[in-house]
């Protein structure tokens, strides 16, 4: 079964600082790769996500998210934060053929001070 | 607005109590799934519905049951309730095929 590793479970910038979160995966077929977030006491919703083609995605809001197959990994970054980025952040992986049921990561805390 | 609806928002009840959690997907999507978050076990996936149908089965409980009905509203029933159920569940819905979910503003229940 797939596993998806989301390393930071916290982390505190300040506006205008550079973000990057880390997501790896387990899993050695091809998958879909989704970025969902969570503003504080909103439901999740989608960032980006990468099914095929270019591995660099843009997302909503300023957000991208680069898939690197040999590492397994597909992280988020975004070049400049706001303090409305201040949200949960999770990663999700979907195994093509297999159920479409995603595996999501435990999820990343963000917290930007203005 | 993701388009799929949950109700109550908010529940408060005992332990041993049963309660009944509603989600209406977005419109044309035959595809529900339920998740429950809580603070130490992250987003874990439920069960799944296609169409009036169970598709799949996640870390369900055996006292939790859930069931899609005809005009593809779901409800998920969570029975004997313990302190350890006080969590966020969500409802989300989709086609089907493996692409975004959409999701709901969630249901916190609280047992006490």
């Amino acid at each position: 079964a797939q596993s998806v590793s989301q390393h930071n479970h916290h982390v505190i910038l300040s506006e205008a600082a550079s973000l990057e979160l880390g997501c790896n995966y387990s899993y050695g077929g091809t998958v879909n790769l989704f970025w969902y977030v969570q503003y504080p006491g909103q439901h999740l919703q989608l960032l980006l996500k990468y099914f095929s083609g270019d591995p660099l995605v843009k997302g909503i809001k300023g957000f991208e998210a680069e898939f690197i197959k040999s590492k397994f990994s597909f992280n988020l970054r975004k070049p400049s934060v706001q303090w409305s980025d201040t949200a949960e952040y999770f990663c999700a992986v979907h195994a093509s053929g297999g159920s479409y049921i995603p595996t999501f990561g435990r999820g990343t805390s963000l917290i930007v001070h203005p | 607005d993701s388009g799929v609806t949950q109700t109550p928002k908010h529940l408060i009840t005992a332990t041993g109590q049963r309660v009944t959690l509603r989600c209406s997907p977005r419109s044309g999507d035959l595809s529900v799934y339920w998740y429950q978050q809580s603070l130490d076990q992250g987003l874990q996936f439920l069960i799944q519905y296609y169409n009036g149908e169970e598709r799949a089965k996640g870390n369900i409980l055996e006292r939790f049951s859930a069931q899609q009905f005809p005009d593809l509203h779901s409800e998920l029933n969570l029975s004997s309730l313990e302190l350890g159920d006080s969590a966020l569940y969500f409802c989300a819905s989709n086609r089907g095929s493996p692409n975004e979910q959409f999701f709901g503003p969630g249901t916190r229940l609280t047992v006490l």
